[in-house]
């Protein structure tokens, strides 16, 4: 079956810590996303890529980083920079964003759950 | 810059009872509008978009949207709602312009049996 997968289901941050969450697409999506959703605040866009080896910074990528080496798998580190971590990352996938705009379908993973203990 | 709003962030509802979510964009030029719904505890998945021509789209699950230009909504509605639609809904609008899709902050749909 086709889809997106994103590992672990929670993670756990130590202060100070760098931490990296998985995503995985096997839909052939060229563009591929990362959101942070916090209770009452709907979705913010992390960084997004619409080719491999090419990323753009989101609204909130500070004290985050991506990479983008294969076109299945579009990593994110949540480094120690981030003073507030803890929310529910979602990762999504896209075919190639059309000129101009964001009009294609994005198709979501489970999310990932990152805590600081 | 585009933005979406959605008044509502909660609405109960007995079930078999019709349901409307409303959400309200703002932008001075034309837009993509989407509804996606997020079961407790996954990722979105996509009800239904309207990018142009008929301002009244059908989705899955019976749901279904009004675009509305002048009043610049675009509300979800159902018939009769089941107890499997709890669920929360985000409304989200792109602008052709800008490199983004911007998302509301949510409803919280409770189907009461």
């Amino acid at each position: 079956d086709g889809g997106i997968t994103q590992s672990p289901k929670y993670l756990f941050r130590k202060e100070g810590q760098n931490v990296t969450l998985s995503c995985e697409q096997n839909l052939n999506h060229d563009a591929m996303y990362w959101y942070r959703q916090d209770p009452g605040q709907g979705l913010r866009l992390i960084y997004y890529s619409q080719i491999v080896n090419d990323f753009q910074k989101g609204d909130i990528a500070e004290g985050y980083s991506v990479s983008r080496e294969k076109k299945e798998s579009f990593p994110l580190t949540v480094t120690s920079a981030q003073k507030n971590p803890t929310a529910f990352y979602l990762c999504a996938s896209s075919h190639t964003m059309a000129a101009g705009g964001f009009q294609e379908t994005q198709y979501f993973g489970p999310g990932t759950r990152l805590l600081v203990l | 810059a585009q933005s979406v709003t959605q008044l509502d962030s909660q609405v109960p509802v007995f079930e078999e009872a019709p349901v409307e979510l409303r959400c309200n964009y703002s932008s001075s030029v034309s837009v993509y509008l989407f509804w996606y719904v997020q079961y407790p505890n996954q990722g979105l998945q996509l009800l239904l978009k309207y990018l142009s021509g008929s301002t009244l789209v059908k989705g899955i699950n019976g749901f279904e949207a009004e675009f509305n230009k002048s009043q610049t909504s675009f509300h979800l509605r159902k018939p009769s709602v089941h107890i499997s639609d709890t669920a929360e809904y985000f409304c989200a609008v792109s602008v052709a312009s800008y490199q983004k899709v911007t998302f509301g902050t949510g409803t919280k749909l409770q189907v009461i049996p």
